[in-house]
């Protein structure tokens, strides 16, 4: 059974760097084809997707956030973390972990977390 | 980036029927299409990948279907529980957008 779970602060300060961490289970970051990566989505809004690492350490990310965001992988204790840098009231959301899985080469999110709800606030 | 457009943006229909779902990709993807359902509170599922194919554990009469700039998701038969928020996603190429959803509620 695949499962991912964030965790991480629920209430960050303007300027602040967010550090949200996923814990997963079910399969492994080294096999190939597989990532792991995060998506956002502020309240009442569509998803935005973050970043994805890949198996072989193939990072990509938002263009719009690249400078601020940084996803990193722990596989002895199956983890992905995401920081982002400078969080603003804007980048307030619900952060999901995400898998992400290829076929014929094309990515897509076959798992979820549960999300996590970030609030932005001084 | 990519553009994703959906139409429309929300949709009222009677369970039993059959809706269509439309996802307009600013330029080609190919099949690189994807579709999600967003319940109330909860995270996104994965319904279809590579445009047409169902995911394991999805009921067949959710159908995908489409290439290069124009999709198409279709739920025939409409049950109680897919009444929901669907997504359409590129994957051809990061960043890897989402279009702005189509809200299917209770007519």
């Amino acid at each position: 059974q695949i499962t991912l779970k964030e965790s991480g602060p629920t209430l960050v300060k303007p300027t602040q760097t967010l550090t949200l961490t996923c814990t997963f289970s079910g399969f492994s970051l080294g096999t190939s084809g597989v990532g792991v990566g995060w998506i956002r989505q502020p309240p009442g809004k569509a998803l935005e997707w973050l970043a994805l690492l890949y198996w072989d350490d193939d990072q990509r990310y938002s263009p719009s956030l690249e400078s601020r965001l940084t996803i990193t992988k722990d596989t002895s204790k199956n983890q992905v973390v995401l920081t982002m840098t400078n969080m603003d009231p804007v980048d307030a959301a619900t952060y999901y972990c995400v898998r992400s899985f290829r076929v014929w080469l094309v990515p897509f999110f076959d798992y979820w977390g549960q999300g996590i709800l970030v609030t932005v606030s001084s | 980036d990519i553009q994703m457009t959906q139409s429309p943006s929300s949709l009222s229909a009677s369970v039993g029927d059959s809706v269509t779902i439309t996802c307009r990709a600013s330029q080609t993807i190919n099949s690189h299409l994807n579709w999600y359902q967003q319940k109330s509170g909860k995270a996104p599922e994965l319904l279809i990948y590579v445009a047409f194919n169902l995911q394991s554990g999805v009921p067949s009469r959710f159908r995908g279907s489409g290439s290069g700039t124009d999709f198409t998701l279709t739920i025939s038969s409409l049950q109680p529980e897919d009444f929901a928020t669907y997504y359409c996603q590129q994957s051809y190429s990061t960043p890897y957008t989402f279009g702005q959803g189509t809200k299917l509620d209770v007519k």
